[in-house]
């Protein structure tokens, strides 16, 4: 079956340091990538997506690519801030199959003045 | 525009009593899911519905049944409480399975005690 393994948290960095958190998949099909962001006592909300190998998602900052050779899709970004302080989850779905969607287990990010 | 609401936010059950948990969505999108997000963990499925009168079992379905009369709304129904349900429940929505369609939009979610 399809799997996601994300680094392990928590991860704790100072404003302005580079963030990477790992993510590597396992699928049967050509999934497409996500990068799901969720604020404390909130629900889910997408960051960044891909749908084919060596797409790259960005947004605010953010950026993954779609690695098909090393089945992958680390996120990253430049200079974190007190904001993006969130727990982040990598996902995939499979296009042929509604059903077929699988989360990793989350990286719980802080950032520190 | 709402997107997905849930609703209660939070509820305590003893065990073996029963409820429902609502979702409606206003986008007018033909998928509906139903997640639950236990401590530190990623979510899981357990039920999903790609239309109105069409729902499916994901990976954990034991102990929940859903229905999807409407578009809109797809509740899921907890029979027999158990301490194991505890957990967070997250509805959300797409548009379709491919490409530029799964995107997911979530609710704020549903937090659900067994005591």
């Amino acid at each position: 079956g399809n799997s996601v393994t994300q680094m392990e948290g928590p991860v704790t960095l100072s404003e302005e340091a580079f963030l990477t958190i790992n993510c590597t998949y396992t699928a049967t099909g050509y999934p497409s990538l996500f990068w799901y962001v969720q604020y404390p006592g909130e629900g889910l909300q997408l960051l960044l997506k891909a749908t084919k190998a060596d797409d790259k998602g960005s947004n605010k900052g953010f950026e993954a690519t779609y690695r098909k050779e090393t089945t992958s899709f680390h996120l990253e970004k430049g200079s974190v801030q007190v904001s993006d302080s969130a727990v982040y989850f990598c996902a995939l779905i499979e296009g042929a199959n509604a059903g077929k969607s699988t989360f990793g287990d989350g990286t719980t990010l802080t950032v520190k003045p | 525009n709402a997107g997905v609401t849930q609703t209660p936010k939070f509820r305590i059950l003893k065990i073996g009593q029963s409820m429902t948990l609502q979702c409606t969505q206003d986008m007018n999108h033909n998928y509906m899911y139903w997640y639950r997000q236990d401590p530190g963990m990623g979510l899981k499925l357990i039920y999903y519905s790609v239309g109105a009168g069409i729902t499916d079992k994901g990976e954990v379905p034991n102990g929940y049944n859903v229905s999807r009369s409407t578009t809109e709304d797809f509740p899921l129904r907890l029979e027999l409480a158990a301490p194991s349900q505890t957990s967070v429940y997250f509805c959300a929505s797409s548009r379709g399975q491919f490409s530029g369609a799964n995107v997911l939009t979530f609710g704020a979610g549903s937090r659900l005690t067994v005591l």
